[in-house]
């Protein structure tokens, strides 16, 4: 079965530089969700999207911003990046009014790492 | 003080014995509660959900949910080296709403 995919899978960046990272999820899937996970620490929830609209957002600082296409995949744009942000970056996505709705997949993440 | 307080651990036991891993919440609008199994280096892979109280079996996972304690705990049977990994608790509300997940228990299953 198809899964959520995430480009690119690493990624290196100095500080103050800008980075943009994608995500598909499963085909038919409307929902995507958008998670920071520092090392030795709990995936966090950064933001959402439902049918192409901001659905929730959560503790992503204002360097960052987020949006879903009409192909439904999602990019998370981070600028001036910090070496805070170093981080896993994980994509899961779900579909709406199913049965399964609050089923999130997730995708392998991206690694970025700020130097 | 965390929404969801979950043991980081290390928890390590010996192949076969049975395995309890525990969360506990303070919000009471969690209505979902799923456990995630998260390989080193790979995206969390859901095991289990539960809606609302009680219990669910799945195989050799058994959770079980106690919402007056706000308490969560997820049971391996017949533990195999296998499920070696950390173990994430996760709760929402109701609908599709965003995960707050615990701080994972990291466990290791010696052959």
């Amino acid at each position: 079965a198809a899964g959520v995919i995430q480009s690119p899978r690493h990624l290196i960046k100095e500080k103050r530089e800008t980075a943009t990272l994608k995500c598909y999820p499963i085909p038919r899937h409307d929902t995507v969700y958008w998670y920071q996970q520092g090392p030795g620490q709990d995936p966090q929830f950064l933001i959402s999207f439902y049918e192409k609209m901001q659905s929730d957002k959560g503790s992503i600082p204002d360097r960052f911003s987020a949006q879903q296409f009409s192909d439904y995949h999602s990019e998370l744009n981070m600028s001036s990046l910090e070496l805070g942000d170093s981080a896993l970056y994980f994509c899961a996505s779900s579909l709406l009014f199913s049965d399964n709705e609050v089923t999130q997949y997730f995708g392998p993440g991206t690694r970025l790492l700020v130097l | 003080q965390k929404e969801v307080e979950q043991d980081p651990g290390p928890l390590s036991v010996p192949e076969g014995a049975i395995v309890s891993l525990n969360c506990t919440y303070s919000n009471s609008a969690f209505q979902y509660f799923m456990w995630y199994r998260q390989y080193s280096r790979k995206g969390p892979e859901l095991l289990m959900y539960t809606y609302s109280s009680g219990n669910k079996e799945d195989g050799r996972f058994t959770a079980q949910v106690d919402k007056s304690s706000k308490y969560i705990s997820l049971f391996i049977r017949d533990s195999q080296p296998s499920d070696s990994a950390t173990y994430l608790c996760a709760m929402s509300g109701m609908g599709a709403q965003k995960l707050v997940f615990g701080q994972g228990t990291r466990l290791t299953i010696n052959p």
